[in-house]
């Protein structure tokens, strides 16, 4: 069982502030990082999938960064707006396609 | 993006009935699904791993008999927990992926009660 851990657990931010999450999970065994979105009452929505050592992905005003040696992710989100406002989960997944999400960070920014 | 369409998206049902939760995948074929619980201020936690045309796969301490999972075509996949208990209420979230290593996709989930 993979044991990831996602911080802070909670932030709040103000609108335009620029804001980080980490993520960090076992480097053995390691296939892929998913980042995902979930705003209350929809699914989540996918964020970004990285597989290698060092990949930087982007969004928008979102973007990650992985690094599957020492097992850490970071989520960055630039200029955050109230509509970002939502839960970030990572997860790694093993080469059969099964998650294991991390508790999550509950982001709130203020208007 | 790919579709995953889960029903019914909440559930109140008697103790001691089945309920049974369906996930659909609309616009792609899907050998694997995923089905997920979360229990409150918890994270998605994979309940088991559902195979078209053969047995699930259930993750350590998941009941396969108190958690039915058929997927008989390769788009749909279904839960059914049967003689449901106020203990068994929570949220149920089905999963797929078009193609290996890409993203996953989710169904709205389904909150189930149990009185």
């Amino acid at each position: 069982i993979l044991n990831v851990e996602q911080s802070p657990q909670s932030l709040h931010v103000q609108e335009g502030d620029s804001t980080n999450f980490t993520c960090s999970f076992p480097s053995s065994n390691f296939y892929a990082l998913h980042w995902y979105r979930w705003e209350t009452a929809k699914s989540p929505e996918a964020l970004f999938v990285m597989t290698l050592n060092g990949d930087e992905k982007k969004k928008g005003r979102i973007s990650a960064t992985l690094n599957t040696k020492e097992g850490y992710s970071y989520l960055y989100i630039k200029g955050s707006q109230p509509e970002d406002s939502a839960t970030y989960l990572c997860a790694p997944s093993g080469s059969a396609r099964q998650l294991t999400f991390g508790s999550g960070t509950q982001l709130t920014v203020l208007p | 993006g790919a579709v995953v369409s889960q029903h019914p998206s909440w559930v109140i049902c008697k103790s001691g009935t089945s309920v049974k939760i369906e996930c659909r995948s609309l616009d792609f074929q899907a050998t694997t699904m995923f089905w997920y619980r979360q229990f409150p201020k918890q994270s998605l936690m994979l309940m088991a791993t559902s195979n078209e045309g053969s047995k699930a796969t259930y993750e350590q301490g998941v009941e396969k008999d108190k958690f039915l999972i058929n997927h008989a075509s390769l788009t749909l996949s279904t839960l059914t927990v049967t003689s449901a208990h106020p203990e068994d209420s929570s949220f149920y979230i089905c999963s797929a992926s078009p193609r290996k290593n890409t993203e996953a996709f989710f169904g709205q989930g389904t909150r189930l009660t149990v009185v």
